[in-house]
């Protein structure tokens, strides 16, 4: 079956610019996760939601990053204003619900300028 | 806080060349413990789940055990093909079921 798809897979952008980075989860899992992981670094917990609301978002590091699930599916992370510390690879994975494995898509590399 | 510690940062092996990896941690109450590989450019890829000291589990040439302070990941005979970071992560029973993950190894096996 399809695995956790992410797009786009790469993003160039300059500093202060907006981006979105969309991730479709697994058909059938309720629990969905964003995590962050610089080079050599292991990855970092952002958010996680349960169905369509943000259960918790302690690791979002600022109010410049957003992320939304309106239908309990597809999930957007949005960056207002990014800036150059924001260059990493997004990762989002998706379990079945909230206790199982989670599974992890290829990742969104940014780049900020 | 969650803290997990991976070693050794790196690992070159022959091929056939067995050896260890370790997963030290440190949580208020594990409620269960991932091992992920992870390709270059790629996302990490599950390999296992070890909930209680005392479990071990397998898959080809992995074979992963958990005690109460740390896990192993033994790798026996490895292949080229196995050479990849292998993360270890530890969930603690928070309402977020957030992941807190370790640095990982590059395991590197030459042919």
């Amino acid at each position: 079956g399809a695995g956790v798809s992410q797009t786009p897979s790469n993003k160039v952008t300059e500093k202060g610019k907006y981006v979105e980075l969309r991730c479709d989860p697994i058909s059938g899992h309720t629990a969905l996760y964003w995590y962050r992981q610089s080079l050599g670094q292991g990855p970092e917990f952002l958010i996680y939601f349960q169905g369509t609301g943000a259960a918790d978002d302690s690791g979002l590091p600022n109010d410049r990053f957003f992320a939304v699930r309106p239908e309990g599916s597809v999930s957007t992370l949005k960056i207002q204003r990014t800036e150059r510390g924001d260059s990493a690879v997004y990762l989002c994975a998706s379990s079945f619900n909230s206790a199982n494995e989670q599974f992890f898509g290829p990742g969104t590399r940014l780049t900020v300028l | 806080e969650d803290q997990v510690t991976q070693s050794p940062e790196a690992l070159r092996l022959q091929e056939g060349e067995s050896s260890s990896l370790n997963c030290s941690y440190t949580v208020s109450g594990l409620r269960g413990l991932f091992w992920y590989r992870q390709d270059p450019g790629k996302g990490p890829e599950f390999l296992f789940t070890l909930y209680s000291a005392g479990e071990e589990k397998e898959k080809e040439r992995l074979k992963a055990t958990l005690t109460k302070k740390e896990s192993f990941l033994h790798i026996t005979a490895p292949k080229p093909e196995d050479s990849a970071t292998y993360l270890c992560a530890v969930y603690s029973g928070g309402s977020n079921y957030k992941l807190t993950f370790g640095k990982g190894t590059l395991l590197t096996v030459n042919p």
